[in-house]
């Protein structure tokens, strides 16, 4: 059983602050992470790729991925009220191209 | 990225009755996928769709409740058969592209379905 972990939250940030949102996966040969962003009443959004251990910065985001300790994750640095949304993980197990979710992480930015 | 359209966005139906729930993109995919998430939860994969065979279904899901159809590389359906309240949900489509020589994932608007 592939699984992907996520705090379900709330994770409450204060506006312009740094929020860090924490992803672990089960199988060592996944081999591609993703991070998406649900509003409510929304479909999931992709937000950022990362394949490669290290960091990967796309304006103020920045994926982080370590394999060997099977975590990912994704800073949002000057969050804004506008962040204030379901962050969800998911993971391309690598062998059958199926992506495995996290059951998500609800931020809040608070002005 | 794709452009995905679904429809109906959103339906109130009966119980024990079938709703079918249409996904266009924009361009041609090979993959196309049909996610269920309840009130609450994160996404549950129902079936793989591939033009030109048929579904493969998850682990808790039957083609007699939930027919797939592919009949291009553009268009699929998802058919929920004798609806009871349990199957009140969102329901997504999502394609697969490469991006970086990687695939990703990118939804549909999602149809939100109420059984009553």
């Amino acid at each position: 059983q592939k699984e992907v972990e996520q705090n379900s939250g709330p994770l409450s940030v204060p506006e312009g602050a740094i929020a860090s949102l924490n992803c672990t996966y089960s199988d060592r040969v996944s081999q591609s992470f993703f991070w998406y962003r649900q509003y409510s009443g929304k479909s999931p959004e992709l937000i950022m790729s990362i394949y490669s251990n290290g960091d990967k910065e796309d304006g103020r985001f920045t994926a982080q991925l370590n394999k060997a300790s099977q975590y990912v994750s994704l800073l949002i640095r000057d969050s804004q009220p506008s962040d204030s949304a379901t962050y969800l993980c998911a993971v391309n197990d690598g062998i059958f191209n199926k992506f495995y979710f996290g059951s998500g992480t609800k931020l809040n930015v608070k002005p | 990225s794709a452009v995905i359209s679904q429809k109906p966005s959103r339906d109130i139906c009966q119980r024990g009755t079938s709703l079918t729930i249409q996904c266009q993109v924009d361009s041609q995919v090979t993959m196309m996928f049909w996610y269920r998430q309840q009130p609450g939860q994160s996404l549950t994969l129902i079936a793989t769709a591939n033009q030109g065979s048929e579904a493969t279904y998850e682990s808790g899901f039957v083609i007699d409740k939930f027919p797939i159809s592919r009949p291009n590389l553009t268009f699929s359906t998802l058919t929920v058969s004798n609806m009871s309240p349990e199957d009140s949900s969102i329901y997504l489509c999502s394609v697969e592209r490469s991006d970086d020589f990687q695939e990703t994932q990118y939804f549909g608007p999602g149809t939100r379905l109420l059984v009553l």
